[in-house]
């Protein structure tokens, strides 16, 4: 059975400019939670969404957003990058509420 | 703001020795979650815990919730070089609702070395 993948892996962009970053789920998952990993501030919450419906939102700027298709697959956009952006960006799905978490292995954004 | 103090940051310890992680809250966990990440990697679960009190065991770790569900600990029998790597402990907290919809608050990591 596939993992979480998400793509691209790596990606280099400089300030001011926008990125979108996409993850597809678990087969038969139908939420998809997105963190930011960084060495300072560890792993952090950006949104969840399910059934194409963001549930639940963490404490980010507006910059950061997300959506989701009907096939479960999401994206994640940030806008304006700052060079504070740079960071690994974590996929997670889950089969239903209460289930832990898969994470894929990231896509690590650096801004030049 | 749910806050989650794991503990120690550091480990470095010779292979055949024993360690123990520790995962604080002083907010009431509805499920916890202990991952563990090698680098260019993403975390990868070990397990997860849901009961008050239960240990689980899995080889060498075994993992304990509190019973008051606001702690955990991670113990690693005679470690090995193979377990280097980064521990995360992950609570998920029972928002309003009676669901915490998908937001894991993580500790800072644990950053295990196991020296041959």
């Amino acid at each position: 059975k596939a993992g979480v993948t998400q793509t691209p892996r790596y990606l280099i962009k400089t300030r001011g400019q926008q990125v979108t970053l996409s993850c597809s789920p678990i087969s038969g998952h139908r939420s998809v939670s997105w963190y930011q990993q960084t060495p300072g501030q560890g792993l952090q919450f950006l949104f969840e969404y399910f059934s194409e419906t963001q549930r639940n939102k963490g404490n980010f700027p507006g910059r950061f957003s997300g959506r989701q298709f009907s096939n479960s697959r999401s994206e994640m956009n940030v806008s304006t990058l700052e060079l504070g952006d740079s960071a690994l960006y974590l996929c997670a799905s889950r089969l239903e509420v209460n289930q832990p978490q898969h994470f894929g292995d990231g896509t690590r954004l650096s801004i030049l | 703001t749910q806050l989650l103090e794991q503990s120690p940051q550091f480990l470095s310890i010779q292979e055949g020795e024993n360690l123990t992680v520790y995962c604080n809250s002083s907010s009431v966990f509805s499920s916890l979650q202990w991952y563990r990440q090698e680098p260019g990697e993403g975390p990868v679960l070990l397990v997860t815990v849901v009961t008050g009190g239960e240990v689980k065991k899995l080889k060498r770790l075994t993992f304990q919730f509190g019973d008051a569900r606001k702690d955990s600990s991670l113990h690693i029998t005679a470690a090995q070089p193979g377990d280097t790597g980064l521990y995360l402990c992950a609570g998920a907290y029972l928002g309003a609702g009676g669901t915490s919809y998908g937001k894991l608050t993580f500790g800072q990591g644990t950053i295990l070395t196991v020296h041959p």
